[in-house]
């Protein structure tokens, strides 16, 4: 099965910095590659999401690039604001089969004004 | 829309009681998936229902106990749980178990007294 590696484990930057956060997947054949943004008491949000035909896709401020011949991906957030703060999980399909998904172990992102 | 509704919010529970969670979403999704999470921890994944059945059981002990009555409901009934299964449970789905967006719900809060 998959095996995802995420760092930074936590993230401390000014507002207005810039904040990329980086995981590492084992499974060559793992072709999807959510990013979710959790607030405390929440639910994970899905932010965005890449797929292995793609290099990089980007949503206003967020970004995520996927290297797949070094098997990493990475969440770029530009022009960060207090209300990025939150726990941001990377993850990508849990076997061949792509039935559901295997977390990274999270990146607590502070953003101070 | 892209809402899962999870109810209650909020569950207290002695180890003797029997107890639902409960799990909706309007999206016509056909995968439906009960995550448990721990704090500090990324989701990790129990039980996941593809087209009202249940295709995976991630070894989960027989106090929890899975339920898709039709397409847009999940249940997870419980029973004689330990304290050591307090947690958040997250319910989540997708248009199908193959790689595609995955959208959770906001949780219970469940605390085994």
């Amino acid at each position: 099965g998959e095996n995802v590696e995420q760092h930074p484990s936590t993230l401390s930057v000014q507002e207005g910095d810039s904040a990329v956060i980086k995981c590492t997947y084992s499974d060559s054949a793992s072709n999807y590659f959510p990013w979710y943004k959790q607030e405390l008491g929440k639910g994970p949000q899905l932010i965005i999401d890449i797929r292995s035909n793609v290099g990089e896709k980007k949503d206003q401020r967020i970004a995520v690039t996927l290297n797949k011949t070094a098997k990493h991906f990475s969440l770029h957030i530009t022009e960060t604001q207090p209300e990025d703060s939150a726990v941001y999980f990377c993850a990508a399909p849990a076997n061949q089969a792509g039935t559901a998904l295997i977390f990274g172990k999270g990146t607590t992102l502070s953003v101070s004004s | 829309d892209t809402e899962v509704t999870q109810t209650p919010k909020h569950l207290v529970m002695g180890m003797t009681n029997k107890k639902s969670l409960k799990c909706e979403q309007h999206m016509g999704h056909r995968a439906m998936y009960w995550y448990k999470q721990k704090a500090k921890k990324p989701p990790e994944l129990m039980f996941v229902y593809s087209y009202e059945k249940l295709s995976i059981n991630e070894s989960v002990p027989s106090r929890f106990s899975p339920e898709c009555p039709n397409s847009s409901l999940l249940n997870l009934h419980l029973h004689a749980l330990q304290p050591e299964d307090s947690a958040l449970y997250l319910c989540a789905s997708s248009q199908d178990s193959l790689n595609t967006e995955a959208f959770f719900g906001q949780g219970t809060r469940l605390t085994v007294v």
